[in-house]
């Protein structure tokens, strides 16, 4: 099973800052199968990217992604107020195995 | 639109079991892999399994093999998640969200229930 740690595990920003957010694999996975989701308080996770790097239905282009490997990166461009949440990226290893990193709390300063 | 609706919230005993429904609409339903996902108070997501609806067949996480059991009616486009022997640990709230096509060559769940909370407690 493919260990997924994200880092860091809180990222306190000011609105309009660049956010980066790291996500790393316990052995080299298939960017095809790493994808990012965002849930917020008392809400489901919603899909932002997928295949490491592409947005998802309606996310807004200040999200992007990248990487290859071992090491995946979620950044947002310009924060906006109603991206304060939490992110959590995802491997898909199979029917049997799909695992999730620990999640990294995205709060206001 | 594409939606999954899953049953309301329960509240268990030690020992019981619950099932939870998530009923799909906006699609078809036999096309798409119906994932199980949970999430303790206050912690990450946990996946427990996967349904084709289509056949009936799953394949579960190591961790729940003994004790959850996926099903599917494809007459009324629910697939259901039976948890049993219940205890304090599995308090969580239970989603159950769509897979990517088999056609792609991603995977993804997109979208998911809006989540059920089961308790357990004596």
């Amino acid at each position: 099973e493919v260990v997924m740690t994200q880092s860091p595990g809180t990222l306190s920003l000011s609105p309009g800052e660049r956010a980066t957010l790291s996500c790393r694999a316990s052995q080299s996975i298939s960017s095809n199968l790493l994808a990012w989701y965002q849930q917020k308080p008392g809400q489901a996770p919603r899909l932002l990217i997928y295949g490491a790097a592409n947005r998802a239905t309606g996310i807004p282009d200040r999200f992007s992604g990248s990487g290859s490997g071992t090491d995946f990166t979620l950044t947002i461009s310009r924060l906006e107020p109603e991206d304060f949440a939490v992110y959590f990226c995802q491997h898909y290893g199979g029917s049997r195995s799909v695992t999730f990193g620990q999640g990294t709390r995205l709060e206001i300063k | 639109q594409v939606q999954l609706v899953q049953s309301g919230a329960e509240v268990k005993k030690p020992g019981a079991s619950v099932k939870v429904s998530c009923k799909a609409s906006g699609y078809t339903f036999s096309n798409y892999l119906i994932h199980w996902v949970r999430q303790a108070p206050g912690q990450g997501l946990e996946w427990m399994g996967i349904i084709n609806p289509s056949g009936g067949s799953t394949s579960y996480a190591q961790k729940f093999q003994s004790r959850v059991t996926m099903t599917s009616d494809t007459s009324t486009n629910t697939v259901y998640m039976e948890l049993t022997s219940l205890r304090s640990e599995d308090t969580a709230v239970y989603y159950c969200a769509r897979g990517a096509p088999g056609s792609s060559i991603y995977r993804w769940f997109d979208p998911w229930g809006q989540g059920t909370l089961v308790t357990v407690s004596s």
